[in-house]
């Protein structure tokens, strides 16, 4: 029982072009999201973030959309540069679950020079 | 270095062992996160202690799985009587406080023979 999918294991995008990582959510209950960023070996790391009352929230390169009404949710990376390779995963909490995330099983971005 | 430190990370343990994890977090952290990665799998949460208190302990199995974060020292993950589904890689995150950015440390890697 997934609650957060994210149905593309990998993607491989041209350097300078647009990546966009998908992610789809079950539980409305949820009004936080975040994305992570791992490359192998190492820990993840925080990307961005954006709350339940925003459809959108930009840092730099990266934007995250947030569509509630479908439960959908995506990043952006513009433009992607080959450092951006690695592991991207979505997660979701709900105020009740402090710190409980729940995350999906990721998609391996790759950005070809 | 001030981030989330985890040791060892690489454990190697026969079957039946028992397997001790440590993290400490960031300092000024108060808050510690467990969660395990198996292969090709998401992070699953386990376990959300404060100082000498397990706030949400959902995700860890009743059985054979503990953790503690003493007033003094790291947090431990322990695991008595390891399986081979006890292989993955177990990360550590801590925080300032409840609903703050979580902050991962790199991880150990469990392997049982």
């Amino acid at each position: 029982d997934q609650q957060v999918k994210q149905n593309s294991p990998s993607l491989s995008v041209q350097e300078g072009r647009i990546s966009i990582l998908n992610c789809d959510y079950t539980n409305s209950m949820f009004d936080y999201f975040l994305w992570y960023k791992k490359y192998p070996a190492e820990g993840p790391t925080f990307l961005i973030s954006i709350s339940s009352i925003k459809d959108k929230n930009e840092d730099g390169r990266f934007t995250v959309f947030l569509n509630k009404s479908a439960k959908h949710l995506s990043l952006h990376i513009v433009p992607s540069q080959p450092g951006d390779s690695a592991v991207y995963f979505c997660a979701a909490s709900d105020n009740k679950s402090q710190g409980n995330l729940i995350f999906g099983k990721g998609t391996k971005l790759s950005v070809k020079p | 270095n001030a981030g989330v430190m985890q040791n060892p990370r690489h454990l190697v343990r026969r079957r039946g062992q028992e397997a001790r994890l440590r993290c400490s977090p960031m300092k000024g952290h108060s808050h510690v996160y467990w969660y395990r990665q198996l292969p090709e799998e998401g992070l699953k949460f386990m376990v959300y202690l404060q100082k000498e208190n397990i706030i949400d302990e959902s995700g860890m199995p009743k059985e054979r799985f503990s953790a503690e974060f003493p007033k003094e020292g790291p947090s431990i993950l322990r695991i008595q009587q390891v399986v081979r589904g006890d292989s993955a890689a177990y990360f550590c995150a801590s925080s300032q406080g409840l609903n703050e950015k979580l902050f991962f440390g790199s991880g150990t890697q469990l392997s049982v023979l």
